[in-house]
């Protein structure tokens, strides 16, 4: 079975600039999540959704919003990119409640 | 305030040596722990979780790790450290009910080893 897919890779952005991030979850998995990993630091939960509805928040400013579609695949975006948006963005999915967190390879995003 | 806290940013070992990596949180529901390690510029692997029950639990890799309620910390350990061992990792915090989403993380220990 394929694990959590995300594209691109790897992104590079001007300032002001708008991003979209893409995550496919593993097969049958309802719940993606979304976090932010600064450089030597550990990841920021940004985002959660689980059976298409947003279920936590974490604290980011609303320049960041995210959905989730039918097939429980997501998209992150982010609008008016800083430089300090320069990040690894990481998705998460998981199957129900009470059960771990498999994460995809990221993406590497840099705003110039 | 919610938080995880891993001590040691960085941390050397001998090929062989034993290991271990400190954790601690603060969560105020009951808490789900997971130890995650991290190669430069991946993704998160998980190498192991507490949910409940026995308080000493065995991942992989070879790792354990022991949840002590009363010293609210699970650090993680491994008896013979290997080179391919050299990562990030990080200790994770997470509550029942939560789809495994809204983690919060520490800001990671970074594992060289010396041959």
């Amino acid at each position: 079975d394929a694990g959590v897919t995300q594209s691109p890779t790897h992104l590079i952005k001007t300032r002001g600039q708008h991003v979209t991030l893409r995550c496919s979850p593993i097969s049958g998995h309802k719940s993606v999540s979304w976090y932010q990993q600064v450089l030597g630091q550990g990841p920021q939960f940004i985002f959660q959704y689980y059976e298409k509805e947003e279920r936590g928040r974490g604290n980011f400013p609303d320049r960041f919003s995210a959905r989730q579609f039918p097939n429980y695949s997501s998209e992150l975006n982010v609008n008016a990119l800083l430089l300090g948006d320069s990040a690894l963005y990481l998705c998460a999915s998981s199957s129900s409640k009470n059960t771990e967190a498999f994460f995809g390879q990221g993406t590497r995003l840099t705003v110039v | 305030a919610q938080s995880v806290t891993q001590p040691d940013i960085h941390i050397t070992v001998s090929e062989g040596a034993s290991l271990e990596l400190r954790c601690n949180y603060s969560y105020g529901a009951t808490p789900y722990l997971f130890w995650y390690v991290q190669s430069p510029g991946q993704g998160l692997q998980l190498l192991l979780k507490y949910f409940s029950g026995d308080t000493l639990v065995q991942g992989i890799k070879g790792f354990e790790a022991e949840f002590k309620r009363s010293q609210s910390s699970f650090n993680l350990r491994k008896p013979s450290v290997h080179w391919s061992d050299a990562a990030e990792y990080f200790c994770a915090v997470g509550a029942k009910g939560n789809q495994g989403g809204k983690l919060i993380f520490g800001q990671g220990t970074e594992l060289s080893v010396k041959p």
